[in-house]
């Protein structure tokens, strides 16, 4: 059993079209950050959330850190085929620990 | 260098090789991790430098794996009499800051065991 959860694993959706994806843990979280890989490169910072409830948008993205600081959420509005890639979530159970990734939603978004 | 890079990118290697991947991180960052990825998982954690003190290797699978960074830039991650379960992508990341901060990725050493 993976320490954060990552659900849907794979996702494929039409161009335009709205997607939720979670992060989800039993374990309280200091930080939470989320991370977009793309094939044949490594995980790129997407955003870093440390506050309970916190939300953070970058363009179409939305990011939401749960009350608790247990789960995340990323809301991706008018999905585009430049969108596709390996969104993983990583979490810190204290400062003074290590990266933990899940197991990552791999999204395609088809033109 | 601008970014963090890793050498070779792809390695193929005979079951019961032996292997060695090298990190040079981004100029003046103090951590260093290394990840292991699996085809189609999120990365799993192996080890964490802090300047040249290895402080967690608690991720590494077995002790055919060993790590250094003797000089507190350039790491290398040596495998032992290679396994097919060794086969994955193998990913360096550095960072400025002591265990928090964006971790800064390299595009990672494919390692395919026959």
């Amino acid at each position: 059993t993976q320490l954060l959860e990552q659900s849907p694993q794979f996702l494929s959706i039409q161009e335009g079209e709205n997607l939720t994806v979670y992060c989800n843990s039993s374990s309280v979280f200091s930080s939470l950050q989320w991370y977009r890989q793309e094939p044949g490169e490594g995980p790129v910072l997407l955003v870093t959330v440390v506050t309970g409830g916190e939300v953070k948008k970058l363009k179409r993205l939305t990011f939401q850190f749960g009350d608790a600081r247990k789960d995340s959420s990323l809301h991706i509005t008018a999905a585009q085929p430049g969108d596709t890639g390996l969104y993983l979530c990583a979490g810190r159970l204290n400062a003074g620990n290590m990266l933990t990734f899940g197991g990552g939603t791999r999204l395609m978004v088809k033109p | 260098g601008a970014g963090v890079s890793q050498s070779p990118r792809y390695k193929v290697a005979k079951r019961g090789q032996d292997v060695a991947l090298r990190c040079d991180p981004i100029s003046g960052h103090v951590s260093l991790f290394w990840y292991q990825q699996a085809l189609g998982q999120g990365p799993e954690f192996l080890t964490y430098f802090q300047n040249e003190a290895q402080l967690d290797k608690s991720g590494l699978p077995s002790d055919r794996f060993f790590a250094e960074r003797p000089e507190g830039s350039v790491s290398t991650l040596k495998i032992q009499r290679t396994q097919q379960e060794d086969s994955a992508v193998y990913l360096c990341a550095s960072s400025f800051g002591i265990y928090t901060g964006e971790l800064f990725f390299g595009e990672g050493s494919r390692l395919t065991v026959l």
